[in-house]
C-alpha cells in the first residue's frame, strides 16, 4: 500500500531552524512536493524534488533521498508567519499525488 | 485576478439533499481536481479531469459526481448528501499531469456540513 509518515506537530522558536521529516512508500515515484497550508486557507506550493539532493529556495530548502524513501523540509530564520501546516506529497507512477496528513508547525516568540 | 473560484464558501445542508459545489478557473489549466480534507487525514482525491471532456475517479469517489464540459468549470455534485460528507472541499488545477507540471493551484475551499 501507499503510505506517508510525517510528525503531527512540531514547535520551534522564532529565528531558529526547524527540519520537518517525511518518509513515504508509493507505487512508483515521480517526484515529491511540499505545500504550506495556513489554518483555514488553501495549500500553496513550496517545492518539488525529483532528483536526490538539496534544493534551496530562500529560507526554505527541501531534500530528497529516493533510495531511502525520505524527504525533509528545512526552514531557516523562522518567522511567526511560518506557523502553518506543511504537507508532504509524493507522486506515484500514475502521476497522482499521495498526501500526508501534514505537520502543524507552531512558532513561539 | 487569475486563479480558482469556489462557491459556496460555506454551506449547511440537510441529509438527503442534493448539492453542487462550483469551481471555475481562469488560468486555462488542462487538469482539475476535487479533494476533501478532514482533520487528521491527508487530502483525499475525489475525482479528477485531465482535460475538458474527460473525468476519472480518485481515491474516494462514492457519493460524488463531476462533469467537465469546458476547460474552466469543474462542478462537484453530491446526489444525496450524508453526514460523512461533512468536510472541507478543495478544487485545484494544474497545467498538466506529468511530473513537474503537476504543481497544483488550489481554490479557497468550500466548508460543507451535512446534518
Amino acid at each position: 500500500g501507499q503510505n506517508i509518515d510525517q510528525p503531527t506537530e512540531m514547535t520551534a522558536t522564532e529565528g531558529a531552524i526547524v527540519q520537518i521529516n517525511c518518509t513515504y512508500q508509493t507505487s512508483g515515484f515521480n517526484g515529491l512536493f511540499w505545500y504550506q497550508q495556513h489554518a483555514g486557507e488553501a495549500p500553496t506550493f513550496l517545492s518539488y524534488n525529483v532528483l536526490d539532493g538539496l534544493e534551496e529556495k530562500g529560507r526554505f530548502s527541501s531534500f530528497l533521498s529516493r533510495s531511502k524513501g525520505y524527504s525533509y523540509l528545512l526552514l531557516k530564520e523562522l518567522q511567526m508567519k511560518d506557523s502553518a501546516s506543511y504537507l508532504c506529497a509524493p507522486m506515484d507512477s500514475n502521476y497522482q499525488l499521495i498526501w500526508g496528513a501534514g505537520t502543524k508547525l507552531i512558532i513561539k516568540p | 485576478i487569475a486563479g480558482i473560484t469556489q462557491a459556496p464558501t460555506s454551506q449547511i445542508l440537510a441529509a438527503g439533499r442534493r448539492m453542487t459545489l462550483r469551481c471555475t478557473q481562469d488560468m486555462r489549466h488542462n487538469a482539475m481536481y476535487w479533494y476533501r480534507q478532514d482533520l487528521g487525514l491527508g487530502l483525499r482525491l475525489i475525482h479528477y479531469s485531465n482535460t475538458a471532456g474527460t473525468t476519472g475517479k480518485g481515491e474516494v469517489p462514492d457519493g460524488y459526481s463531476v462533469s467537465r464540459a469546458n476547460t474552466d468549470d469543474f462542478p462537484l455534485t453530491l446526489a444525496s448528501a450524508v453526514p460523512s460528507q461533512t468536510s472541507v472541499y478543495f478544487c485545484a488545477s494544474s497545467t498538466g499531469t506529468g511530473s513537474g507540471a503537476n504543481v497544483l493551484t488550489f481554490g479557497a475551499g468550500s466548508r460543507l456540513t451535512v446534518l
